[in-house]
């Protein structure tokens, strides 16, 4: 089946620094990718949508420069946290959509777990 | 986004069926019905998924109602390692790259041995 593969699995960083996150599609084009953040004991946010080959569309409230998605190829997005803080601390979770419609499985990534100490 | 809501919790006994709800009163008509579960520190996986017919898959049954306003998600025997949080969520048939997809709370299912 479809696999979304997200790296790493986890992460502990310095504050101030940056830490990129990987998400790639391994047997399928991506068209779609959405990047979500969970905090202990509540449900995923949403955080962008990035689409291949244009600019990520970032939901309300999620600083663009603060979280650089980019959305190179059809089967990798990556995840920036620049200046890492701890309060940025959490599980980031990616998710791949295939070309087409509703109709179709999303497909996640494992998770990272990022902690800025 | 077409709203969706769902108990918080539920619990069950292992080799019992579990029966999810979920409400979606303001789907539309090409909204289809996704299930996703997700354990503890993962990633949400797929479940199930289906438009207007119930649907069987080898993990679950799917029921729908006859008027698409809320359904319902059957795990027929319950085991430990079905303990997430499952979550229901609509998804449009014709996905536009602008097309969010956002989660609600999900139901955190406890499965008691």
């Amino acid at each position: 089946g479809a696999v979304v593969s997200q790296h790493p699995s986890w992460v502990i960083c310095k504050s101030g620094t940056s830490v990129k996150i990987e998400c790639r599609s391994l047997d399928f084009q991506a068209t779609t990718m959405f990047w979500y953040r969970q905090f202990p004991k509540q449900s995923l946010m949403l955080m962008a949508t990035s689409n291949e080959g244009s600019k990520a569309t970032y939901e309300q409230g999620v600083e663009k420069d603060k979280f650089l998605i980019n959305h190179a190829s059809l089967t990798l997005s990556t995840l920036t946290v620049t200046s890492a803080h701890p309060e940025d601390s959490s599980f980031y979770i990616c998710s791949a959509r295939r070309a087409g419609t509703g109709s179709s499985p999303l497909h996640f990534g494992n998770g990272t777990r990022l902690t800025v100490t | 986004d077409a709203k969706t809501t769902q108990p918080n919790s539920m619990e069950s006994n292992e080799e019992e069926p579990v029966h999810l709800p979920c409400n979606h009163s303001t789907i539309s008509g090409t909204d289809y019905i996704h299930w996703y579960r997700q354990l503890p520190s993962q990633g949400p996986e797929y479940v199930i998924h289906g438009l207007t017919s119930n649907v069987n898959n080898r993990m679950a049954s799917l029921a729908i109602a006859e008027d698409r306003k809320s359904s319902t998600l059957i795990l027929h025997r319950a085991t430990l390692r079905d303990a997430a949080v499952y979550y229901c969520i609509l998804r449009d048939a014709i996905e536009t790259s602008g097309s969010r997809l956002t989660f609600g709370e999900g139901t955190q299912l406890t499965v008691n041995p």
